[in-house]
């Protein structure tokens, strides 16, 4: 255990469903992270939330729409998503306050198949 | 943009026995870390060992420890008394050290290497 939980774990949706992935961090942490991991491919970094700011990867398309309510909470909105953007998607926390010393912590991921 | 090369897709080690795996990496940054990750079939991304590299010293962590050559941008992994627990996904993982906001500390991977260990 990281101390960073996600639900659901497993996910199969339609591609004109809405879901949404979320992510819970316990560490006290002040950044959340989205990547996403397909087959073959590095880990790609979706978003980046802190407390004062987001930072978007510009190729991520709109159908997915990330919210931090809070410093413990990240989601993840999925509607109307492709085949292709079936992945395992992880979560990461950080402590982003001493420069140079926080390690990001995942958590288990969520596998997300898209019909 | 850093980018952080695996060439080793898979890997194998008799149980007991000694392995290294190689990261390379590219960065015009002298400020900067790097860490080496395990994924099991759990797929639980696990952190395995970091170097700032600041440091000359190679990191240490029990059996897992690193060769970090600054100059030939190397970052390889050992993995001593390898053990069936060990076998997993490792993927290596560069940071920049730079402040500048809270997309600076965004983790840049190698497309990892599966390792097999072999009772």
């Amino acid at each position: 255990e990281t101390g960073v939980t996600q639900t659901p774990r497993h996910l199969v949706m339609g591609m004109t469903n809405k879901k949404s992935l979320k992510c819970e961090q316990h560490l006290g942490h002040n950044a959340m992270y989205w990547y996403k991991q397909s087959a073959k491919k590095p880990l790609e970094l979706m978003f980046v939330y802190s407390l004062e700011e987001r930072v978007e990867n510009n190729s991520v398309p709109s159908r997915f729409s990330p919210e931090c309510p809070n410093s413990s909470h990240l989601f993840l909105h999925l509607h109307t998503l492709q085949p292709e953007d079936s992945a395992l998607y992880l979560c990461a926390s950080s402590r982003n306050r001493d420069r140079g010393r926080e390690t990001q912590y995942f958590g288990p991921g969520t596998r997300l198949l898209v019909l | 943009a850093q980018t952080v090369t695996q060439s080793q897709p898979e890997m194998s080690v008799q149980e007991a026995e000694t392995v290294t795996l190689s990261c390379t990496y590219d960065t015009s940054e002298s400020d900067y870390y790097l860490f080496w990750y395990k994924q099991p079939p759990s797929r639980q991304m696990i952190l395995v060992i970091r170097q700032e590299a600041y440091k000359q010293q190679n990191a240490t962590e029990n059996r897992f420890s690193v060769n970090f050559q600054k100059a030939a941008k190397s970052f390889s992994l050992k993995i001593s008394d390898s053990q069936l627990g060990d076998a997993a996904m490792y993927f290596c993982a560069y940071r920049s050290g730079s402040w500048r906001g809270a997309g600076s500390y965004q983790l840049t991977f190698g497309k990892g290497t599966k390792l097999s260990v072999i009772p």
